[in-house]
């Protein structure tokens, strides 16, 4: 398999703080990045898609100055949680692909936010 | 994950076989995946197969394929107490991936 890497693993943050939360593709290339949300007992919900040079395409109802993405290196993707609010709270993992078509998608390790 | 669909939850005995379902609606998916999560942690792929292939299997995991009825199936041998996580089977249809609600599997020893 591959390594995907994200950090941190766990961060708490106050209302109205900015969280910026890093996904790295360890020992691959990635053209493309995937942002998933999850809710406690829930399914992965796809957030938006990070294209390395390239704007992110975000899945309606997705905030894109909520959640920001940048994609600045075939191994980097980061989201940024703007004025964060409990709402925010969730699971936020990201995934990778080592093709273009992302056939073998490997995910991060998951990055849990608690806004209190 | 409204398009893919599984059941809640699962328990067996240890050294059982466990059967995950799921079934997908768009027929244009090309490639089906299964996913383990275990607490707190992020997915780990186990295993996906392509649309035109009825099969795979890799060690004590077997998938099954019905395209015509968009039926996926895992089946675990010999089932583990470590095997006790949730299962997402998942679906590709552009390159991101839609998820199904996942399944629990509780292994009882």
């Amino acid at each position: 398999g591959a390594v995907v890497s994200q950090h941190p693993s766990r961060v708490i943050c106050k209302s109205g703080t900015s969280v910026k939360i890093e996904c790295r593709s360890l020992d691959f290339q990635a053209t493309t990045m995937f942002w998933y949300r999850q809710f406690p007992k829930q399914s992965l919900m796809l957030m938006a898609t990070s294209n390395e040079g390239s704007k992110a395409t975000y899945e309606q109802g997705v905030e894109k100055d909520k959640f920001l993405i940048n994609h600045a290196s075939l191994t980097l993707s980061t989201l940024t949680v703007t004025s964060a609010h409990p709402e925010d709270s969730s699971f936020y993992i990201c995934s990778a692909g080592k093709t273009i078509m992302n056939t073998e998608a490997f995910f991060g390790q998951g990055t849990r936010l608690t806004v209190v | 994950g409204e398009d893919v669909e599984q059941s809640l939850f699962l328990s067996v005995r240890e050294g059982d076989s466990s059967v995950i379902n799921c079934t997908y609606t768009d027929s244009s998916s090309t490639y089906l995946y299964w996913y383990k999560q275990e607490p707190g942690a992020g997915l780990q792929l186990l295993t996906y197969i392509f649309s035109n292939m009825d099969m795979k299997q890799d060690q004590r995991l077997t998938v099954l394929l019905n395209k015509k009825d968009k039926h996926l199936s895992l089946r675990i041998a010999d089932t583990q107490t470590g095997d006790s996580a949730i299962y997402f089977c998942a679906e590709r249809r552009r390159r991101a991936l839609t998820f199904g609600s996942g399944t629990r599997l509780q292994v009882q020893p």
